[in-house]
């Protein structure tokens, strides 16, 4: 079985450019999160559905930082406009139900 | 709004030593914890999880709970050079979503 599928895994951008991030989950999970990471604070949540429904989105990344799951085996997550801070590495992960999950690569983003 | 604490932040052990880490969630609706382990470059994996108060071992690794306190520890005993890596505990109420704490950084001197 394929695990979560990540792209771009490298992404370098422009101060103010939008950026589009994509996710692949594993087949047949229903729970989809994307993640931040940095060394500071560590993992950051900024979005979570459940059955292709938002459960949640991240509070403090609400303004910049929107993601989708347009079916049950695709999501992005936009990030419109850009800024220096945003440059960290960003993990999607699935589960079924309230399993554990399973990550991504990540995908790696500078902001220059 | 939750927080996960994880401590220490880092950790070094001799090889074939003992390493434990703590964790403490401040959120006193959570009822599961778990484990994950990243090494450099990759992807986070999961370790293991508790939600029992009690103990948990699986060969070398051991989660203690003790869930009036919300605190979890994960021992590893004789521990190896291919345990070091950032060990990230997270909280969970109700099997919603996953918070995470900061890890600790595991370095096993060979």
């Amino acid at each position: 079985d394929a695990g979560v599928t990540q792209t771009p895994r490298h992404e370098v951008a422009e101060k103010g450019q939008t950026i589009i991030l994509k996710c692949e989950p594993v087949s047949g999970h229903n729970d989809l999160f994307w993640y931040r990471q940095t060394k500071i604070q560590g993992l950051e949540l900024l979005s979570y559905f459940r059955s292709k429904s938002l459960m949640e989105d991240g509070g403090a990344f609400k303004d910049r930082f929107k993601a989708e799951m347009l079916n049950s085996s695709f999501s992005t997550l936009k990030i419109q406009p850009t800024e220096p801070k945003d440059s960290a590495v960003y993990l999607c992960a699935s589960r079924v139900n309230t399993g554990q999950l399973y990550f991504g690569e990540g995908s790696k983003l500078t902001v220059l | 709004q939750q927080k996960v604490q994880q401590s220490p932040e880092s950790l070094i052990v001799p090889e074939g030593g003992m390493a434990s880490l703590n964790c403490t969630s401040s959120d006193r609706n959570v009822d599961y914890f778990w484990w994950y382990r990243q090494h450099s470059g990759k992807s986070p994996k999961m370790l293991m999880s508790i939600f029992s108060n009690g103990e948990k071992e699986e060969g070398r690794f051991t989660v203690h709970l003790n869930k009036a306190s919300l605190h979890t520890s994960l021992h590893i005993r004789d521990s190896q050079p291919s345990d070091s890596a950032l060990y990230l505990c997270a909280a969970s109420n109700m099997g919603y979503k996953l918070t995470f704490g900061t890890g600790t950084s595991l370095l096993v001197d060979p």
